[in-house]
């Protein structure tokens, strides 16, 4: 079975433009969920879907949006891009979303660079 | 405040030995915990997962303990390899769903 795919891997910006990125679960997997990884801040929770509703968000402004297709892949889009949002993004699919201890199987993710 | 703690220092241990990473927790009452794997320029991969009612889990060479009164849990690598050289997260639910909190990981160094 294929891995999570995220695309692209790599990606530079500047200040103000916006960004979208894109992740496909594993298949048979309905539930995808995003990360922002920092160095000082670690991994942070941006939002879960399952069947193209949101089900979890986490603390992040709404410059940072999501959805999620009939297939199960998910897109996540940031606006009006900050030099704070350099990080890598990472993309989490699972197989159930109404269990809490659920397995989560992460992509590679996409690297942002805002300049 | 609400957070999690790993030990921030990088370990260092010869090959063979027993490798112990801590992960402490404050103000939470997490119904489960996880532990990760994650190497550069990749994605965590998923290690172990232990409840609140399990005081300890195996798989393999590693263990995880679960200590929900001193708000610990511990890490274990028993005959540690080089490939074992990792930076390792763990990971616990904050309230009764999904959304993990993340700890900053400590980075193993398995020497040979």
């Amino acid at each position: 079975k294929a891995g999570v795919t995220q695309t692209p891997r790599y990606l530079i910006k500047t200040r103000g433009q916006q960004v979208t990125l894109s992740c496909s679960p594993i298949s048979g997997h309905r539930s995808v969920s995003w990360y922002q990884q920092t160095p000082g801040q670690g991994l942070q929770f941006l939002f879960e879907y399952f069947s193209e509703t949101q089900r979890n968000k986490g603390n992040f402004p709404g410059r940072f949006s999501g959805r999620q297709f009939s297939n199960s892949r998910s897109e996540m889009n940031v606006s009006t891009l900050e030099l704070g949002d350099s990080a890598l993004y990472l993309c989490a699919s699972s197989l159930l979303a109404g269990v809490i201890a659920d397995t989560q199987y992460f992509g590679p993710g996409t690297r942002l660079t805002v300049l | 405040s609400q957070k999690i703690e790993q030990n921030s220092e990088a370990l260092n241990i010869q090959e063979g030995k027993t490798a112990t990473l801590t992960c402490n927790y404050t103000n939470y009452s997490p119904a489960y915990l996880q532990w990760y794997r994650q190497d550069p320029g990749r994605g965590p991969v998923f290690l172990l997962l232990i409840r609140e009612n399990e005081k300890e889990k195996r798989k393999e060479r590693l263990k995880v303990t679960f200590d929900t009164t001193l708000k610990q849990s511990l890490f274990h690598i028993t005959a540690s390899q080089p490939a074992d050289s990792a930076t390792y997260l763990c990971a616990l639910n904050a309230g009764n769903n999904r959304k993990l909190i993340w700890g900053l990981g400590t980075s193993l160094a398995v020497n040979p």
